[in-house]
């Protein structure tokens, strides 16, 4: 699986759109990138997906480079609930497991 | 809609007990895995079951197994608990079966919290 490499914490302020960045180099061409968050003590939370394309849903927006070399997650609107650790990770569709890193701490300052 | 349960909650057990984590899914999906969590660490795969009958080993498998009883249930077993073995245990789901799962967002319980004395 490729390696990532996110920042260790962010802040944004509530309200605002929170972008999140994440470097993959070393992807190769069938290859997803996941996105995924832990709110405190709870279990992660599935957020978006995808391969080559942009993606959207009600949570977030999934912005792949079109080197596909590094992605951007997109919280439009921000709020204190969004305060979590979020991780980035990259895997082969064929793979039977996914390893998480150590992720981006995201604070939303009121 | 239960999702992903995990009993229990919370433990505390004497170095050398034994105990069972139990995680069962309602949403027929093929794969479940076995993850802990270190203060302030990511998640390490400690087991994972591609579908029903497989388990195969994670990034930490020593000093634990696994059972995958049928399709609903995954039970981690610490045969002789250590120290280094207090965590927060998270079970979690896929649908993908196989080695077609990348592609598949997992499901997760809301842990297990173990501490070992």
């Amino acid at each position: 699986d490729a390696k990532t490499t996110q920042p260790t914490s962010m802040d944004c302020a509530e309200g605002r759109a929170a972008n999140l960045p994440c470097n993959h180099s070393t992807i190769s061409g069938n290859e997803y990138v996941y996105w995924y968050r832990q709110i405190h003590s709870q279990g992660p939370q599935y957020i978006i997906h995808g391969l080559k394309n942009n993606e959207t849903n009600e949570m977030a927006s999934l912005i792949i480079t079109e080197d596909r070399k590094s992605s951007t997650l997109i919280l439009p609107h921000a709020t204190l609930r969004d305060t979590a650790v979020y991780y980035c990770i990259v895997t082969y569709s064929s793979a039977s497991k996914i390893i998480f890193g150590s992720g981006t701490r995201l604070s939303i300052r009121p | 809609n239960a999702g992903v349960t995990q009993t229990p909650k919370f433990q505390v057990l004497k170095t050398g007990q034994s105990m069972t984590l139990q995680c069962a899914q309602d949403m027929n999906h093929n794969s479940m895995y076995w993850y802990r969590q270190d203060p302030g660490m990511g998640l390490r795969l400690i087991y994972y079951s591609a579908s029903e009958g497989t388990t195969d080993k994670g990034e930490v498998p020593n000093g634990y197994n696994v059972s995958r009883l049928n399709k609903r249930e995954f039970s981690l077993r610490l045969e002789s608990a250590a120290p280094s073995q207090t965590s927060v245990y998270f079970c979690a789901s896929s649908e993908g079966q196989g080695f077609s799962v990348g592609n598949q967002p997992q499901h997760f319980g809301d842990g297990t919290r173990l501490s070992i004395l």
